[in-house]
């Protein structure tokens, strides 16, 4: 079955404890993109990544890294997690451009920084 | 941010009822999407629209486009209950990001 699975589903946290989100995707896919989730504001483009060792900032970057060593995986690192960071965190990935070609989702994962 | 707004935020009408959710974006766009939302879950891909359309139908989606306006419309026909959810445009930004809107919330009640 064609997915974007991601783990975990649920994260809480403290303040400063690093941790990862992992992403991945059994379609072949080019890209892969992380997005947060906030109440009124809509998903906003955290990081994205073209290919294998291409990744560029999105809209809200700041406070996170991520890394594609394969083109199935895209792991999101939050090194030192902030209250800020609690939010609802989704991975997508399509087949070449986004703008073109459909996104398909992860479950999401939801995490709490207290 | 070319961020979408969708209007209304939220909208709730009786199954069978037509609904109709807007977006507006500020800068010109190649593509303009929509994607649905049930609770909490990952998005779906509902329909896309190019630059050149102004008109496409999916179903019981019709989606418009005014670029002129910069805006976008979604009306879903003959609602029922399993289309309670939210609603979101998303439209090419420079480079290779991708911006979605803030949403509409739609309740149909059965």
């Amino acid at each position: 079955e064609a997915q974007v699975t991601q783990n975990p589903r649920y994260l809480i946290t403290v303040t400063g404890k690093k941790l990862t989100v992992t992403c991945s995707q059994n379609m072949n896919h080019e890209y892969m993109s992380w997005y947060r989730q906030d109440p009124g504001l809509g998903l906003r483009q955290i990081y994205y990544s073209m290919n294998v060792e291409v990744t560029d900032k999105g809209d809200v970057p700041e406070g996170y890294k991520v890394s594609r060593k394969e083109k199935r995986n895209f792991p999101l690192i939050l090194e030192s997690p902030s209250p800020n960071q609690t939010s609802l965190y989704f991975c997508a990935s399509s087949r070449l451009n986004p703008n073109t070609d459909t996104q398909y989702f992860g479950p999401g994962t939801r995490l709490t920084v207290l | 941010s070319q961020q979408g707004e969708e209007d209304p935020q939220a909208l709730s009408i009786q199954e069978g009822e037509n609904a109709t959710m807007n977006c507006s974006y500020k800068t010109s766009i190649n593509n303009l999407q929509w994607y649905r939302q049930n609770s909490g879950r990952g998005l779906v891909h509902l329909i896309l629209i190019r630059s050149n359309e102004r008109e496409k139908h999916s179903g019981r989606l019709r989606v418009t486009l005014d670029t002129s306006k910069k805006s976008s419309s979604l009306l879903i026909t003959a609602s029922r209950a399993a289309d309670t959810a939210s609603y979101f445009c998303a439209t090419d930004a420079p480079g290779n990001q991708f911006y979605f809107g803030t949403g509409t919330s739609l309740t149909v009640i059965p």
